[in-house]
């Protein structure tokens, strides 16, 4: 089992819809969990930053940490096609600078 | 937020040559930067850590003479390619983490062809 899993997609959606991505991981030490959206042919920009379990929010985006379960979710609400990208789920433990990232999950929003 | 900047953002090269791709953090001090390589449509495969003052740490199946890495000061890594080959034709991107964040912040990206 690999210590990150996350579906590569692609995931299809109309404009406006909310899109829900997610990952799974193995590695129960894993205390930093992050976001990240990557453009065709662009290096990785973060988007969203959490530390342990819970809820953040910022503009359309949220993500969810379930630490019980694993689990962690990225919402965007109200999907714009400029959205379109593909979103890399990334975690680290504490006092450790490596990140280990998920395949990530392209995402594609019509018009 | 911090930045990093990679150069150049895409090369050209001939078979047997050398590459040399820079990264550099731009307001704060990086004792340490990841390199990565990412093939289409796959996720980002970490090939060595740079130390700043000591040896890159490479991760297994990574050729370290293949792929020099050097640490010259706290704001600037470099990988270079040696002896490119057409199969080293990859997307390459850096990475530092800033210390008082403790999140990671990456490079635009070298897409490199070997013709």
């Amino acid at each position: 089992q690999k210590e990150v899993e996350q579906d590569p997609g692609p995931l299809s959606v109309p404009e406006g819809a909310i899109v829900s991505l997610n990952c799974t991981y193995s590695n129960s030490a894993f205390q930093y969990f992050m976001w990240y959206r990557q453009y065709s042919r662009k290096g990785p920009e973060l988007l969203m930053y959490t530390y342990s379990s819970g809820n953040k929010e910022d503009g359309r985006f949220t993500a969810q940490v379930d630490k019980s379960s694993k689990y962690i979710s990225l919402f965007i609400r109200d999907s714009q096609p400029s959205d379109s990208a593909t979103y890399l789920c990334a975690m680290k433990r504490e006092g450790y600078s490596t990140l280990t990232f998920g395949k990530g999950t392209m995402l594609l929003v019509s018009p | 937020g911090a930045v990093v900047s990679q150069h150049p953002s895409w090369v050209i090269c001939k078979s047997g040559t050398s590459v040399k791709i820079e990264c550099r953090s731009l307001d704060f001090q990086a004792t340490t930067m990841f390199w990565y390589r990412q093939f289409p449509k796959q996720s980002l495969m970490l090939m060595a850590t740079s130390n700043e003052g000591s040896k890159a740490t490479y991760e297994q199946g990574v050729e370290k003479d293949k792929f020099l890495i050097n640490h010259a000061s706290l704001t600037l890594s470099t990988l270079t390619v040696t002896s490119a080959h057409p199969e080293d034709s990859s997307f390459y991107i850096c990475s530092a983490p800033d210390p008082v964040y403790t999140e990671a912040f990456f490079g635009q990206g070298t897409r490199l062809t070997v013709v």
